[in-house]
């Protein structure tokens, strides 16, 4: 079974530049994660998706931030404008319902200059 | 979300038991214990969960005391490939990792 994909794995660009992350979830997974983990820190959930509705993004800068999962499968984070701060570990997630196990994919490191 | 309690760091003897405790003193009756590890540089890797009955898989042992506060994931052989941060997190509906706890298996 393919793991969860994520593209691309490494990103530099410079403060108040746009940048988007790609992440194709395991097949039949309905449920869909974005976390951002600071380094030395636990991952923190951005948004979660249960197949195209959003369930929970309390804690996404929407000034900034922003995420679709358009046909419930595929999924891209945006940023815009970026900041030094955004600096990070991007990692995408998914399961099969919200109850059940996550499995993460490689993550996208970015480096915001 | 319940909130966690672990301890920051921890050391284990390279083929013995490693034990590692969890604090949810807040968690309700829907919500499952769940383990993940995070090798370094890699996505966390999920290890183990349970509602209140103890589990085992290939991986690890999960032992949930009986009113549910708190819990205890074991790696009966440790390797030196098992050190890495482990995370204990209980959920409904979404995930809060803390900061996890440390684990190095010493040679």
């Amino acid at each position: 079974e393919a793991g969860v994909a994520q593209s691309p794995r490494y990103k530099i660009i410079e403060k108040r530049q746009s940048v988007a992350f790609w992440c194709n979830p395991i097949s039949g997974h309905a449920t869909l994660y974005w976390y951002q983990q600071i380094l030395g820190q636990g991952p923190k959930l951005l948004i979660q998706f249960q197949n195209n509705g959003v369930v929970d993004d309390s804690q996404l800068p929407k000034d900034r931030f922003s995420a679709e999962r358009l046909k419930g499968v595929d999924s891209t984070l945006k940023i815009q404008p970026a900041k030094l701060e955004d600096s990070a570990v991007y990692l995408c997630a998914s399961s099969l319902d919200y109850v059940e196990p996550q499995y993460f994919g490689p993550g996208t490191r970015l480096l915001v200059l | 979300d319940a909130k966690t309690t672990q301890p920051p760091s921890m050391d284990c003897a390279e083929g013995r038991a490693a034990n590692l405790p969890c604090n949810h003193s807040t968690i309700s009756g829907n919500e499952y214990v769940y383990w993940y590890r995070q090798i370094h540089s890699q996505g966390p890797q999920y290890i183990i969960h349970g509602l209140k009955n103890n589990e085992t898989n290939e991986m690890a042992s999960l032992i949930i005391t009986e009113d549910r506060k708190s819990s205890t994931l074991i790696l009966p052989h440790a390797t030196l490939r098992d050190t890495a941060v482990y995370y204990c997190i209980v959920s409904g509906v979404g995930m809060r990792f803390g900061a996890g706890t440390r684990l190095t298996v010493k040679p």
